[in-house]
This record gives structure tokens, C-alpha cells and sequence, in this order.
């Protein structure tokens, strides 16, 4: 199984709600990220985890709450979310995050915020 | 830090003809890959081809192959025969620790 998943494939939510997203790999990688990709512009990191541990949270606003239940799930809570968030979130994993190897990514969730 | 250049934002190609996708890096680093990815549109990101920087031979993946100039660091992609389905959005990317990606470049294939 070379492939990550991700659910939901839509998601339109008002700014008041609170929704989650999910990842899921069975590669055995070690290392899963989140991504957030507007239109026509390159994927931008928001979070790294390493071995179920967040390593890299790159100045994202705390109504993105990552969560690494265990090495082949990742999840992001969203709350109170505003309209410039709509975007493509993309999910990737990689055998560890110190690997130079190419990260594998899910098709993403695409999220519209009203 | 690490910086990736693509300056062609958008390119066209007839079908069946080659295509030449350009990348430049900015790295003080020794050891790192180098990627290309290919984002159809509305479809998922999905890697090409890669390039380890200690190899000094060029990858090649089928009609897909890279131009790798370490001490001009330089990783440009053909694509050879062209086909519909390689209309995209190509994506360059560099790793040590961290993945960097280029801008894009958007490949219009025409029949």
C-alpha cells in the first residue's frame, strides 16, 4: 500500500463551526505533514510530526489544531475559521523526517469557508 | 535558507514534441534530493521524477529525465513526446531536513 488517504474530499464550512480532518497511511512512515495550498501557488508547510510527536508548527493560527493519534493517522481540527483559510489541504508522509526521501502526497481535502 | 526558483510560470507544447521545464536552487548544503512533482489539476500531487544530489548521473524515468548541474544548481525536466495527460502544474522541489517547492510552472499540452 504506496498511498495516503485523505477524508473528507469537500468540505464547506461556516466560520462558527468546528470540523476535522483526517489522513491515514500504512506505508510505516514516521514522519506525516500538513500542507496548505492556494490556487495555482506551491503546497506551504503548516505542521511536521515526527514519530507521533509535533516537531514543526510553523506559525500557524491555533484555530488549526493538529492531533497524531498514532503512526498512521493524522488529523486537523478546525474552529472558528475564516474565510481567507479557504484553500487545498494536502496531506504528506515520508519514511522520517530526517530522511531525504520524497514525501508521498493525499489527494487533500478542499475546504471552502463562508 | 534554501531557496527554489522556477521561472516559467506557464509553458505549451505541441503534442508529441519535448518540453523543457527550468529549476534553480539556492543550497550551501552537499547532500540533499531534488524532486519534481506533477499536480493535474483538481488531481493529486504525485512525484515524477527524483535526483540525488551525490549522483552524477541524470535520472531518467521513461520519457521524463532531468538536466542536473550541481555547481550551477540547476535541475530542469524534459518531457519527451508529450502527451495530453501531462498538462499540469510541475512542481520543483529541494530537501535536506525541510521540503522547498518552486512556484510552478503550468504545462499546457496542445493537441
Amino acid at each position: 500500500d504506496t498511498e495516503v488517504t485523505q477524508t473528507p474530499k469537500h468540505l464547506v464550512m461556516g466560520m462558527t463551526n468546528k470540523k476535522s480532518l483526517k489522513c491515514e497511511q500504512h506505508m510505516g512512515h514516521r514522519a506525516m505533514y500538513w500542507y496548505k495550498q492556494k490556487a495555482k501557488k506551491p503546497p506551504e508547510l503548516m505542521f511536521v510530526y515526527s514519530y507521533e510527536k509535533l516537531s514543526i508548527n510553523e506559525s500557524v493560527p491555533s484555530r488549526f489544531s493538529p492531533e497524531c493519534p498514532n503512526s498512521s493517522l493524522l488529523n486537523l481540527h478546525l474552529h472558528a475559521l475564516q474565510p481567507e483559510d479557504s484553500a487545498l489541504y494536502l496531506c504528506a508522509s515520508t519514511t522520517g523526517e530526517t530522511s531525504l526521501n520524497e514525501q508521498f502526497f493525499g489527494p487533500g481535502t478542499r475546504l471552502t469557508v463562508l | 535558507a534554501q531557496t527554489v526558483t522556477q521561472s516559467q510560470p506557464e509553458m505549451s507544447v505541441q503534442e508529441a514534441e519535448t518540453v523543457t521545464l527550468s529549476c534553480t536552487y539556492d543550497t550551501s548544503e552537499s547532500d540533499y534530493y531534488l524532486f519534481w512533482y506533477k499536480q493535474p489539476p483538481s488531481r493529486q500531487m504525485i512525484l515524477v521524477i527524483r535526483q540525488e544530489a551525490y549522483k552524477q548521473q541524470n535520472a531518467t524515468e521513461n520519457r521524463f529525465s532531468v538536466n542536473f548541474q550541481k555547481a550551477a544548481k540547476s535541475f530542469s525536466l524534459k518531457i519527451s513526446d508529450s502527451q495530453l495527460g501531462d498538462a499540469a502544474m510541475y512542481f520543483c522541489a529541494y530537501r535536506d531536513n525541510d521540503m522547498r517547492f518552486g512556484a510552478g510552472t503550468r504545462l499546457t499540452v496542445k493537441p
